[in-house]
């Protein structure tokens, strides 16, 4: 039983690019959220999604968007990076119904110079 | 934002002791208490959960104690081991109208090293 993965697993960018990260839940998981976590701190949610629907957001700007397919899998869109985007990007699933634990990926990282 | 506050912020415990991690969260709504344990390069993996109807759960030689009046949660691990050297992150979540949990609040982490 596969569980979740994102990719890519390591990515550059330069200040002002777009980026686009991905990620598969865990089988029979319907619910993705996204963290950001700098380095040396706890994760910070972003969002969650459900029925392909932005359920609730942190405290992120607009520059942070997200989508969510029928088959569960997640994108995170980030636009005009900042050099403090530069982050491990987690991507989290769950059972809506039922069991509220959260299982996370490896993530992402990404760095912006 | 609603905070969760974690202490210490590193530790370090010999071979065998009992290493203690301590959480304090500020927003009483929150019904869900998980910890995770993260090893460099990897994912937090969950270890443990708590909702607040009970004071105390244990899953091996992991116990969490929750006090809900002083709004605060720990983690022991007993006769801890040089595998457990990890980062251990306290959150906190309510939980939706389906039973599932929103967006998880963390702490900033606690680094603790068992030494030999």
């Amino acid at each position: 039983d596969a569980g979740v993965t994102q990719s890519p697993t390591h990515l550059i960018k330069t200040r002002g690019q777009q980026v686009t990260l991905r990620c598969s839940p865990k089988s029979g998981h319907d619910t993705v959220s996204w963290y950001q976590q700098a380095l040396g701190q706890g994760p910070q949610f972003i969002f969650q999604y459900y029925e392909e629907e932005e359920r609730q957001r942190g405290n992120f700007p607009d520059r942070f968007s997200g989508h969510q397919f029928p088959n569960y899998s997640s994108e995170l869109n980030v636009n005009a990076l900042l050099l403090g985007d530069s982050a491990l990007y987690l991507c989290a699933s769950s059972l809506r119904d039922g069991d509220y634990e959260q299982y996370f990926g490896p993530g992402t990282r990404l760095t912006v110079t | 934002q609603q905070q969760v506050k974690q202490s210490p912020q590193s530790l370090i415990v010999q071979k065998g002791g009992i290493s203690i991690i301590n959480c304090a969260y500020e927003n009483t709504a929150f019904d869900y208490f998980p910890w995770y344990q993260q090893f460099p390069g990897k994912g937090p993996a969950l270890l443990i959960a708590i909702r607040p109807d009970v004071s105390e759960k244990k899953e091996g030689r992991f116990t969490i104690s929750f006090n809900k009046s002083a709004k605060q949660f720990s983690l022991h691990i007993m006769d801890s081991q040089p595998g457990d050297s990890a980062t251990y992150f306290c959150a906190a979540s309510l939980l939706n109208s389906g039973g599932g949990a929103d967006g998880l609040t963390f702490g900033k982490g606690t680094h603790l090293i068992i030494q030999p």
